[in-house]
């Protein structure tokens, strides 16, 4: 059973920063990893999707990377805003006849004026 | 601005109640699926369809009752809920299920509370 984990559960920083989220993944057969963010009381929003033969994703101020032999995947934000903080979610869809996808519990995000 | 919607955004209901929740599409996509967030717990999904027929149903109880009537609407039917599926019920699609670019759209989700 593939299971996501985020890391760390919560972070604080202040304006400006660059910073790292992490995601790992117990299993390595997947077909795609997302990164998407969610606002309070809000759905959630697609930031990047990097396809399993690819390396990394960028978007503006965002970049993804998917080591997938090793399970893992981080998301660069640089020079953070006050308009970042909200909860990251990492979503992996895997390559078997379950095609939807699996979550992380996120990791929320404050960053500080 | 999404292009899944969601009603009602808020709703309560006692245990013996009967609801329904609405989702509904405008991105011609063929998939949709029903998604479930508690507190501290990571998404879960409920269940998938695609060309209105349901692909995926992850052991959800059945006082949960899905239905895809078209390729643009789908309607989680609840009955005698208890309190623990009080949670943010989400709604996505997507354009193609097979694909491997396949990304999903969510809706703004109901929070449903049982009292």
């Amino acid at each position: 059973k593939q299971e996501v984990t985020q890391i760390p559960a919560a972070l604080s920083v202040p304006e400006g920063e660059n910073l790292v989220l992490n995601c790992s993944f117990t299993d390595s057969a997947i077909y795609n990893l997302q990164w998407f963010r969610q606002d309070p009381g809000k759905g959630l929003t697609s930031l990047l999707l990097i396809q399993s033969s690819q390396r990394e994703q960028t978007s503006g101020r965002l970049n993804a990377s998917l080591d997938k032999s090793s399970g893992r995947s981080t998301l660069y934000i640089a020079a953070s805003q006050p308009g970042d903080s909200a909860t990251y979610l990492c979503a992996v869809r895997v390559d078997t006849g379950r095609r939807a996808l699996t979550f992380g519990s996120g990791t929320r995000l404050q960053v500080q004026p | 601005e999404t292009g899944v919607t969601q009603t009602p955004r808020h709703l309560v209901m006692g245990m013996t109640n009967k609801k329904s929740l609405k989702c509904e599409q405008h991105l011609g996509h063929n998939a949709m699926y029903w998604y479930k967030q508690s507190a501290k717990k990571p998404l879960e999904l409920m269940f998938v369809y695609s060309l209105e027929e349901r692909v995926e149903n992850n052991s959800v109880p059945s006082r949960f009752s899905p239905e895809c009537p078209n390729s643009s609407h789908l309607f989680l039917h609840l009955h005698t809920l208890q309190p623990e599926d009080s949670a943010l019920y989400l709604c996505a699609s997507s354009q193609d299920l097979g694909s491997i670019t396949d990304t999903q759209y969510f809706g703004p989700g109901t929070r449903l509370t049982v009292l």
